[in-house]
């Protein structure tokens, strides 16, 4: 059984750049949260997806999107790059009535 | 507004003595409790987890959480660190009625041989 999987691993981008992160849940979960993890910090909230709608979002700007595709995958999207986005971004899935999310390993975002 | 606290940021403990690591949260009804583990460069795992049944809630790698309403506390313990318990733990709680993870700073926890 598959977990949450994540792409890519690493990424480097320079300020002013987009970037999209993926993210594939876990087998038979259809609700996808994303996460960032700035170093030394816990991580915050960005939004949730499910039925390929944002069902909730975090404290976090426009630049920040996201979609969910009918086989419940889902992107995230970065416009307008800035030093402050380096962070490690982690997705977790889980199910509706379920409050256990399950996370991937992460894709480390490094803005130069 | 801070949902979980968690104080110091990293925590030395020697091989074989107690692991006590403190989470309080602020919320007038008791919310889900959850404590994850993060080994580096690695995502989260869950520990355990408290949805309203058993106050003392056991969990993987012999770690054990007791949820206190009246001080509003979900700290986690393990009677014996080992070397591998060497990580960073999150203490979260999702606020009723949503479905976010709402997480602490973090305690950074280092086994000294």
């Amino acid at each position: 059984d598959a977990g949450v999987t994540q792409s890519p691993t690493h990424l480097i981008k320079t300020r002013g750049q987009q970037v999209t992160l993926r993210c594939s849940p876990k087998s038979g979960h259809d609700t996808v949260s994303w996460y960032q993890q700035a170093l030394g910090q816990g991580p915050q909230f960005i939004f949730q997806y499910y039925e390929e709608e944002e069902r909730q979002r975090g404290n976090f700007p426009d630049r920040f999107s996201g979609h969910q595709f009918p086989n419940y995958s889902s992107e995230l999207n970065v416009n307008a790059l800035l030093l402050g986005d380096s962070a490690l971004y982690l997705c977790a899935s889980s199910l509706p009535a379920d409050h256990e999310q399950f996370f991937g390993p992460g894709t480390r975002l490094t803005v130069l | 507004a801070q949902s979980v606290t968690q104080l110091g940021s990293h925590v030395s403990v020697s091989e074989g003595a107690l692991v006590l690591l403190r989470c309080n949260y602020s919320s007038s009804v008791p919310p889900y409790l959850f404590w994850y583990v993060q080994y580096p460069n690695q995502g989260l795992q869950l520990l355990l987890k408290y949805t309203s049944a058993a106050t003392l809630v056991k969990g993987i790698n012999g770690f054990e959480a007791e949820f206190k309403k009246s001080e509003t506390s979900f700290h986690l313990t393990k009677p014996s660190a080992h070397m591998s318990d060497a990580a960073e733990y999150f203490c979260a709680v999702i606020l009723r009625g949503n479905n976010r993870l709402a997480f602490g700073k973090g305690n950074q926890v280092v086994v000294i041989p």
